[in-house]
């Protein structure tokens, strides 16, 4: 699977859009998008996923670049329960492969 | 909503213990994982289990096994407890060909003394 390079850490307002970035400029044709989130003390927690088109689901939205190498999470209203490392994954699916987890980007929601 | 239910939330044991660590989902999936998250060293996958009675190594699976007699529940076993093996040890179920869907447990917080 592609790598994925993320920043650290990044902050954000209560209230605002937290855009978390995210590039994977090797991506492959048939590589899909994935992004977890991991609040402190529970286990990683599924967010959204997609191959070429934006998504949006109740938790968040992608958008994913045409050319497929970078693509941003965006939390619309940002809560302090939204504090978390966020992961962004790139995943070829197929059987036997496995997520891989990298090291993530910290949100800090502030207040 | 899927429940991935791990049965300790921490645990203390001894070098040279045997350990077990529970998982339970209720969502019928056929998928299940273990994973141990170190800090610096993210998520690594120890052993997963694409159905009853069936098992495969992940990626760092020396020291442990894993035992699935029924689809709900499958259990990481440290044969022998070494202090290298304190981590914080994560539970993960998904549907059949669904490996990138994951639902996790909280967790189980290890420490080996």
């Amino acid at each position: 699977d592609a790598k994925t390079t993320q920043p650290t850490s990044m902050d954000c307002a209560e209230g605002r859009a937290a855009n978390l970035p995210c590039n994977h400029s090797t991506i492959s044709g048939n590589e899909y998008v994935y992004w977890y989130r991991q609040i402190h003390s529970q286990g990683p927690q599924y967010i959204i996923h997609g191959l070429k088109n934006n998504e949006t689901n109740e938790m968040a939205s992608l958008i994913i670049t045409e050319d497929r190498k970078s693509s941003t999470l965006i939390l619309p209203h940002a809560t302090l329960r939204d504090t978390a490392v966020y992961y962004c994954i790139v995943h070829r699916r197929e059987y036997g492969n496995k997520l891989v987890f990298g090291a993530g980007t910290i949100l800090r929601v502030k207040s | 909503d899927v429940k991935v239910t791990q049965s300790s939330r921490y645990l203390v044991k001894r070098t040279g213990e045997k350990v077990f660590l529970e998982c339970v989902q209720d969502m019928d999936h056929e998928n299940m994982f273990w994973y141990r998250q170190d800090p610096g060293l993210g998520l690594r996958l120890i052993y997963f289990s694409y159905d009853v009675k069936m098992k495969e190594k992940g990626d760092i699976p020396e020291g442990y096994s894993v035992s699935r007699e029924k689809k709900e529940r499958f259990s990481l076993i440290l044969e022998s407890a070494s202090t290298n093996q304190t981590s914080m040890y994560l539970c993960a179920s998904s549907l059949a060909g669904r490996n990138e869907k994951l639902f996790f447990g909280s967790g189980t917080q290890l420490s080996v003394l």
